[in-house]
């Protein structure tokens, strides 16, 4: 079983629409998570930290749920500039490890006109 | 402040020659990091650096070797490249591991070896 998945997608979404991706960990003693984005032929980069209360950044909602080792990302309003693939990403600290990050394989989002 | 960048940004390898890719950064972080990224596996560690000097293995480090002479940079070598490291790969660097800070990446490395 891989450290963390993710559905890979495609998804295809209209301007507007609502879109939910879905992530999964293996390592409960898992501590910090993010949702990390990526354009194409591009670097990832940060698009938010999720918190077990849950975190808010404008259209963007994230969610743990450490009993299901389960994370959410919630894209409300899609525009077309969200198209990219969406990087779900676990940190495991303490021992070697420590700094770590487990990346999912990603989920493509493409949002059309 | 140009973050992080990487030479080259492109390159085709025969089996068996070696290179060396240079990362480097002007943030002052002390974590730096390289991964490769495959179609369908994700991003995969192969090398981290937690300070100048100091390296250690992630998760892939088979058929790569790196140092860390300086603070700013991290190299990562190839001494026999293979038709199974050809990939992207990328690097990062945080200021710290606790975890919270965010890694930040550089631009890629397209490595196609034949």
């Amino acid at each position: 079983r891989k450290e963390v998945e993710q559905d890979p997608g495609p998804f295809n979404v209209p301007e507007g629409a609502t879109v939910a991706f879905n992530c999964t960990y293996s390592n409960s003693a898992s501590q910090s998570f993010f949702w990390y984005r990526q354009d194409c032929r591009k670097e990832p980069k940060l698009l938010m930290s999720v918190y077990s209360s849950g975190n808010e950044d404008g259209r963007f909602t994230a969610q743990l749920n450490r009993a299901s080792q389960y994370i959410s990302l919630l894209i409300r309003d899609s525009k077309l500039s969200d198209s990219a693939t969406y990087l779900c990403v676990v940190h495991n600290a303490g021992g070697t490890s420590y700094g770590k990050l487990t990346f999912g394989q990603g989920t493509i989002l493409t949002v059309h006109p | 402040n140009a973050g992080v960048t990487q030479t080259p940004k492109f390159r085709v390898l025969k089996t068996g020659q070696s290179m060396t890719l240079l990362c480097a950064q002007d943030m002052n972080h002390e974590y730096m990091y390289w991964y490769r990224q495959d179609p369908g596996m994700g991003l995969r560690l192969i090398h981290y650096s937690v300070g100048e000097g100091t390296t250690a293995k992630g998760e892939v480090p088979d058929g790569y070797n790196v140092s860390r002479l300086k603070k700013q940079n991290f190299l990562l070598g190839l001494e026999s490249a293979a038709p199974s490291q050809t990939s992207v790969y990328f690097c990062a660097s945080a200021s710290g591991g606790a975890g919270q800070e965010t890694q930040y990446f550089g631009p890629g490395t397209r490595l196609l070896v034949l």
